[in-house]
């Protein structure tokens, strides 16, 4: 079994300011870990994505998240907001790789607004 | 990277008729993926569509409302039947797609948005 707990559903930054979304899992497996984005009316697309190797992943636009076990976190940041980045944020959790991630299991959606 | 195109992109359907929706790829992918993201909410699997096999439906989900078919390794289609005002909701097809050894992605198509009057 396997779950995703986003910490805050909306999330308020300056321009400028940095980004972080919480995001904690539970997995009986050893999980595969992804960030999407969503902006408005806009299709899903793939931040970045954690497959048990470096538990710092670097994604597109400046995002990174860091993997951490012992706290079953994988939150999401950037050093400097851009009013490009209001959207929605998904962490999604998935059994780990080997031949295919399969099922992926959405959180529940962190809305992330920046002031000019 | 596999592109996805749905078909239709919205539509507004009354209560009580079915909608076809379509999904096809731009290459040939074993694991797609039918998901519904309800008004606020986040996305949830309905079910996971192989070729030459049943489709498998998540817990709360059944074929007689969502039947779902997987022709070949590029094209699906999901049924939303007799529909009710609680089936409005964004689909979303997915599919898995191998990027290289033991790597894969999943990528989502646009969506349908679908309003039940």
């Amino acid at each position: 079994a396997q779950s995703v707990t986003q910490l805050d559903s909306h999330v308020s930054v300056s321009e400028g300011t940095p980004v972080l979304l919480r995001c904690n899992y539970s997995s009986s497996y050893s999980p595969s870990l992804f960030w999407y984005v969503q902006h408005p009316n806009k299709g899903l697309q793939l931040l970045l994505k954690y497959t048990s190797a470096a538990t710092l992943v670097k994604g597109i636009n400046g995002f990174e998240a860091e993997f951490k076990k012992s706290e079953t976190s994988f939150h999401l940041t950037k050093p400097s907001a851009h009013m490009s980045d209001a959207a929605e944020y998904f962490c999604v959790v998935s059994r780990a790789g080997g031949t295919s991630y399969g099922k992926l299991t959405f959180g529940q959606g962190t809305i992330l607004t920046v002031h000019p | 990277s596999a592109v996805i195109s749905q078909k239709p992109s919205r539509d507004i359907c009354q209560r009580g008729t079915s909608l076809t929706i379509q999904c096809q790829v731009d290459s040939q992918v074993t694991m797609m993926f039918w998901y519904r993201q309800q008004p606020g909410q986040s996305l949830t699997l309905i079910a996971t569509a192989n070729q030459g096999s049943e489709a498998t439906y998540e817990s709360g989900f059944v074929i007689d409302k969502f039947p779902i078919s997987r022709p070949n390794l590029t094209f699906s289609t999901l049924t939303v039947s007799n529909m009710s005002p609680e089936d409005s909701s964004i689909y979303l097809c997915s599919v898995e797609d191998q990027t290289g050894p033991l790597a894969y992605e999943q990528y989502f198509g646009p969506g349908t948005r679908l309003t039940v009057t």
